[in-house]
């Protein structure tokens, strides 16, 4: 079983509704992160949380929210969907340690808003 | 402001014929350089993490290593299965308390028959 789930793996959905993307993870680590990916802009930061009572925001969280359940889940609401929200979204996962801190990528949820 | 620069944004190969892809970063502190191998539609694959000038990692046809200013992805003898986008991300010592990674924006590699 993949050790970080992404539920949907595909959305459509209209301009104005409210959706939310779900992820999980089974790794055991601490934090949690939402990237978005779009063509020629790479992989940017939605938001990020080292734990369930720390979510920070990231580069570009105008739009969104989260929500951290669990240490396991961090899930990413569009509280009012746009059509330029429409891109690749992924959760990471890692554990912070003394070196390198490796992050972990789910499979992806591709969202497209009419 | 960590920046990435990847290049070439494409790669068209030919099976068996090697090369190099090149990343090229500012960072204030390296703590570490991490490439990922992506597929379409889904999500970056971890494949190695360098964080000393010099050092070396392989894995199969790959291998990655670094130098103060540029990581280079070297494939030896690649096959079409090794087509793929491979992204590099630094991560900074300083300024930041989590593992914030900066992405380049990818090089498209692929391989022909």
């Amino acid at each position: 079983d993949a050790d970080v789930t992404q539920t949907p793996r595909n959305r459509i959905t209209k301009t104005g509704k409210r959706i939310m993307l779900e992820c999980s993870q089974t790794k055991g680590h601490d934090r949690m992160y939402w990237y978005r990916q779009d063509p020629g802009l790479g992989l940017r930061l939605i938001y990020y949380s080292f734990d369930v009572k720390d979510i920070n925001k990231g580069e570009i969280s105008d739009g969104y929210s989260v929500s951290r359940q669990a240490q396991a889940k961090f899930s990413l609401s569009l509280e009012s969907a746009i059509p330029n929200q429409t891109a690749l979204y992924f959760c990471a996962t890692s554990d912070p340690g003394q070196g390198p801190e490796t992050q972990y990528f789910g499979p992806g949820t591709r969202l497209l808003v009419l | 402001e960590d920046q990435v620069t990847q290049s070439p944004e494409a790669l068209r190969l030919q099976e068996g014929e090697s090369s190099s892809l090149n990343c090229s970063y500012t960072v204030s502190g390296l703590r570490g350089l991490f490439w990922y191998r992506q597929d379409p539609g889904k999500g970056p694959e971890f494949l190695f993490t360098l964080y000393s000038a010099g050092e070396e990692k392989e894995k199969e046809r790959l291998k990655a290593t670094l130098t103060k200013k540029e990581s280079f992805l070297h494939i030896t003898a690649p096959k079409p299965e090794d087509s793929a986008t491979y992204l590099c991300a630094v991560q900074s010592a300083g300024g930041t308390s989590y593992g914030k990674l900066t992405f380049g924006q990818g090089t498209i590699l692929t391989v022909h028959p």
